[in-house]
């Protein structure tokens, strides 16, 4: 099973719609991600968080939300779907007890369709 | 403004030859440089990490260089196979003030397609 696991890992769906895209993790991180990758640009954070008290907006956190629900679960929101929100989304988790040599920790992506 | 580059932004291969990927980042100051592989449609998996003092690392046939004083990167792929073929992503973190790791700086990647 993997480590990092996301859900779901497709979805379509219309314009002003909810979407929940869940991320659970087995490796008892305590930082959690979300970023969202489109054809060109690269990955781009939503939002992280630190521990389940501590959240952050990212670069291009308009139109998201997020909730830590335990340690090991970080969800991600789009209240109102929108077209250009169509990408892949990735969520991650690093361990801070590494210190300056943290490595990112990737799921195996949600690709999200917004008609 | 912290920035990492990359290139090319693509390169076309034949399988068994070599090849070198780029990075060149601002990003001050610096604490460490990450290479990701990203297989299409998957999540990146680290290969690499590069801290300030060290110049050369291998994992395998892939080797990266890190000259800080230029802020240059490269990533060198040697006798390239099929399974290469993927994305290549410099990831460069900056210090806090505090000494802790501050943000993950991405770059664009470079699309690499090893072909037989």
């Amino acid at each position: 099973d993997a480590d990092v696991t996301q859900t779901p890992r497709n979805r379509i769906t219309k314009t002003g719609k909810r979407i929940m895209l869940e991320c659970s993790q087995t490796k008892g991180h305590d930082r959690m991600y979300w970023y969202r990758q489109d054809p060109g640009l690269g990955l781009q954070l939503i939002y992280y968080s630190f521990d389940v008290k501590d959240i952050n907006k990212g670069e291009i956190s308009d139109g998201y939300s997020v909730s830590r629900q335990a340690q090991a679960k970080f969800s991600l929101s789009l209240e109102s779907a929108i077209p250009n929100q169509t990408a892949l989304y990735f969520c991650a988790t690093s361990d801070t007890r590494t210190g300056l040599v943290g490595e990112l920790f990737f799921g195996e992506g949600s690709r999200l369709t917004v008609l | 403004k912290n920035q990492v580059e990359q290139s090319p932004q693509s390169l076309i291969i034949l399988e068994g030859k070599n090849c070198t990927l780029q990075c060149n980042y601002t990003v001050s100051p610096f604490s460490n440089l990450r290479w990701y592989k990203q297989d299409t449609g998957r999540g990146p998996v680290s290969l690499t990490i590069m801290t300030f003092s060290e110049n050369t690392k291998s994992n395998g046939r892939y080797t990266a260089t890190l000259d800080a004083d230029t802020k240059q990167s490269s990533l060198h792929i040697t006798a390239s196979q099929l399974s290469d073929s993927a994305s290549y992503i410099c990831v460069v973190s900056g210090m806090n003030y505090g000494g802790s790791q501050g943000n993950l700086i991405f770059g664009k990647g470079t699309k690499l397609s090893v072909k037989p």
